[in-house]
């Protein structure tokens, strides 16, 4: 139990194009979930966090209009990168929580290259 | 905020040797400490974690500790094979109900010689 998934995995972009992550929740109602970022040998950086039906709480420095974050549904969380960028390019990892439990489960990552 | 803090950065040890990964965290009100691992190009997986009601867990060969006073908590793992290579990350959380942020620390890369 308590898989996460994302899609797609990974994707290559042009300079500023939008790009769409999705982190779904397969077994389990998330009434949050979070962004990380994750550069390469680094730790996680927090990005977001969101819950279900509400707006995203951004983390100090995250751009909001342009790491656009939407929690429609308790299984489903979408990250909107706008007007793409090379230096945006990066390893981003959601993961979700259920009420209560205080455990996090993470999906697997999606690789975003900005050309 | 919290910080997290974790050594060693880098850990090289023999097949069937031990390993013991410590971190210390500044919040005293945090009281949730997962660990997780994470192989090459994928997300982290949690493989143990601990609530500061609790001194110690294990499950098989890992076992978690954590010193409340001292505010550090460690991993220890045991008869390492070399599937435990990865990064494994601490953290420390705080809160309920349904937003628990985590606070990482900057990861080990465990390496286990055959």
């Amino acid at each position: 139990g308590a898989v996460v998934s994302q899609h797609p995995s990974w994707v290559i972009c042009k300079s500023g194009t939008s790009v769409k992550i999705e982190c779904r929740s397969l077994d389990f109602q998330a009434t949050t979930m979070f962004w990380y970022r994750q550069f390469p040998k680094q730790s996680l950086m927090l990005m977001a966090t969101s819950n279900e039906g509400s707006k995203a709480t951004y983390e100090q420095g995250v751009e909001k209009d342009k790491f656009l974050i939407n929690h429609a549904s308790l299984t489903l969380s979408t990250l909107t990168v706008t007007s793409a960028h090379p230096e945006d390019s990066s390893f981003y990892i959601c993961s979700a929580a259920q009420t209560g439990p205080y455990e996090q489960y993470f999906g697997p990552g999606t690789r975003l290259t900005v050309t | 905020g919290e910080n997290v803090e974790q050594h060693p950065s880098t850990l090289s040890v023999q097949e069937g040797d031990s390993a013991v990964i410590k971190c210390t965290y500044s919040d005293s009100a945090s009281n949730y400490f997962p660990w997780y691992k994470q192989e090459l190009g994928k997300g982290p997986q949690l493989i143990i974690d601990i609530r500061s009601n609790v001194g110690e867990k294990k499950d098989q060969r890992i076992a978690v500790t954590l010193n409340k006073t001292a505010k550090h908590f460690s991993l220890h793992i045991t008869e390492t094979q070399p599937e435990d290579s990865a990064v494994y990350f601490c953290a420390a959380s705080k809160g309920s109900g349904g937003y628990q942020k985590v606070t990482f620390g900057t990861g080990t890369k465990l390496q286990v010689i055959p």
